[in-house]
C-alpha cells in the first residue's frame, strides 16, 4: 500500500514568489491534514480537510497561505507571496474518516520550502 | 488538550531497553496518550496510544500510571534506527473523527553503539 506522497521534496524559491506543494493521501483517507515545521520551531498543525471541506483552518497563518482539496483526493498548499518566515518542512498527513479499528494519522516525508 | 512535560533528550545502550518518560498531570479523563515520533528528514510516525491500561503493540509497550498524571514509552530493546525525537500527546479521542495533534518540543532519543 502506498503511504502519504508529497510533492516536491525539496523546493527554493525567492522571496516574493509562489510556491504550491502537493499531497497524495492513502487512497481512501478522507481526512487530511498538513502541518509545518518552520525552523527552531515545534511542529504546528494548519488546516484538516475531510474529504473536500475544510473542517479546520484555525492553524493557517495569514491569507497567503491557500489549501484546496478538490474532489477531495490530493491536496495543494499555495504561499503566495512567500516570506522568508515561510522556510520549513511542511508535513501532510492522512487518515480514514470511520475506521474503529485505527484513526491514527499516516504522515508523509515532508516538503522542504526554503524562501531565499 | 492536556499539556505534556518530556526530558529534552536521552540516551541508551544499543540493545537495552529505552524507557521514556513523559508528565500529564492535568489531563482528564477523556483524554488518550498517544506517542508518536520523528526520525531525521522523515514524517511523524505513531506508535502507540492508551486511556488507562498497558498496551503493548510490535513497536513499544505504553505504560500509564494509577492515576493517569504520568506514563513512560518502553522500546524493549532499542537499536540505532530508534533514534528520533519522540512526542508524548495527549488529546481526546472521537471514533470515525480525528482531532488535530498538538507536538510539544518531545524528547531526542539517541540510542548508542
Amino acid at each position: 500500500e502506498a503511504g502519504v506522497t508529497q510533492f516536491p521534496s525539496h523546493s527554493v524559491i525567492e522571496k516574493g514568489q509562489t510556491v504550491t506543494l502537493r499531497c497524495d493521501p492513502i487512497s481512501g483517507h478522507d481526512n487530511l491534514y498538513w502541518y509545518r515545521r518552520v525552523m527552531g520551531k515545534e511542529i504546528k498543525f494548519l488546516l484538516h480537510f475531510v474529504k473536500e471541506s475544510k473542517q479546520d483552518e484555525s492553524g493557517m497563518p495569514n491569507n497567503r497561505f491557500l489549501a484546496e482539496r478538490t474532489g477531495g483526493t490530493y491536496s495543494t498548499l499555495k504561499v503566495q507571496p512567500a516570506e522568508l518566515e515561510d522556510s520549513g518542512v511542511y508535513f501532510c498527513a492522512s487518515s480514514p474518516l470511520r475506521d474503529r479499528k485505527n484513526t491514527e494519522a499516516f504522515f508523509g516525508q515532508g516538503t522542504r520550502l526554503t524562501v531565499v | 488538550d492536556a499539556k505534556t512535560t518530556q526530558p529534552p533528550s536521552m540516551d541508551c545502550a544499543e540493545g537495552r531497553a529505552a524507557n521514556l518518560p513523559c508528565n500529564h498531570s492535568t489531563i482528564s479523563g477523556n483524554e488518550y496518550v498517544y506517542w508518536y515520533r520523528q526520525i531525521h528528514s522523515q514524517g511523524p510516525q505513531y506508535i502507540i496510544h492508551g486511556l488507562k491500561n498497558n498496551e503493548t503493540n510490535e513497536m513499544a509497550s505504553l505504560i500509564i500510571t494509577e492515576d493517569r498524571k504520568s506514563s513512560t514509552l518502553i522500546l524493549p530493546h532499542a537499536t540505532l534506527r530508534d533514534t528520533a525525537v519522540y512526542y508524548c500527546i495527549v488529546r481526546f479521542r472521537l471514533v470515525g473523527s480525528a482531532r488535530q495533534l498538538t507536538f510539544g518540543s518531545g524528547t531526542q532519543l539517541t540510542v548508542l553503539p
